[in-house]
């Protein structure tokens, strides 16, 4: 009930194109939903994150969509470029897990110029 | 804001040797600090969580005595790895939680590979 499933496990997009991952819990007590983005070598950083109480956040080229009833969320990367070439994992976080957040497996996308 | 360092970046050692690692939150307070095992690949393995002042709590499976976390002041954890074998070698990643505002996000460290030999 802990885990995060994440898909696809690698994503090829052109560049200009949408890239889509997608991600399902089953524990309804996380309250807290956000996405990270890793580099090659690098710890992962914050790209954007949501709360159950909004469907949808923009922040520039990325967008949240989230799924309540359905206990989905996904990450939009709209205009994607080869700059956003990377490891994206989805992550939750609340109930009996408290502060630790449960990551997803990782997508490993990849923009072709 | 909301920075967070590790040193060493990577480390080679020696198979039966101690390797610390340290986390420092540089410019917030951490209110709880992370320690994450990442092999190639694969996502985020948490292994402890640590607050300040008090004994970490170490996730199952991890061996509390290998794996020896300080979390000496808000701002700095450190992670010592006992008696490194090769099947010890890893990138090692910390994290740092910030309360503030209603907000409870986690900030990671750039990590640091370890090497045994």
């Amino acid at each position: 009930q802990q885990q995060v499933k994440q898909s696809p496990q690698s994503l090829i997009v052109q560049k200009g194109g949408i890239s889509i991952i997608n991600c399902a819990y089953e524990n309804t007590a996380f309250d807290y939903f956000p996405w990270y983005q890793q580099f090659p070598g690098k710890g992962p950083a914050l790209l954007i994150a949501i709360r159950p109480d909004v469907s949808e956040k923009k922040e520039g080229r990325f967008t949240i969509s989230f799924n309540k009833s359905a206990k989905q969320f996904s990450l939009h990367i709209m205009d994607s470029q080869p700059g956003d070439s990377a490891t994206y994992f989805c992550a939750a976080r609340g109930g009996t897990s408290g502060s630790r957040l449960t990551f997803g497996e990782g997508t490993q996308l990849t923009v072709n110029p | 804001g909301a920075v967070v360092s590790q040193h060493p970046s990577w480390v080679i050692c020696k198979s039966g040797t101690s390797v610390k690692i340290e986390c420092r939150s540089l410019d917030f307070q951490a209110t709880t600090m992370f320690w994450y095992r990442q092999f190639p690949k694969q996502s985020l393995m948490l292994m402890a969580t640590s607050n300040e002042g008090s004994k970490a709590t170490y996730e199952q499976g991890v061996e509390k005595d290998k794996f020896l976390i300080n979390h000496a002041s808000l701002t700095l954890s450190t992670l010592t790895v006992t008696s490194a074998h090769p099947e010890d070698s890893s990138f090692y990643i910390c994290s740092a939680s910030r309360a503030a505002g209603g907000e409870d996000t986690q900030y990671f460290g750039p990590g640091t590979r370890l090497t045994v030999l």
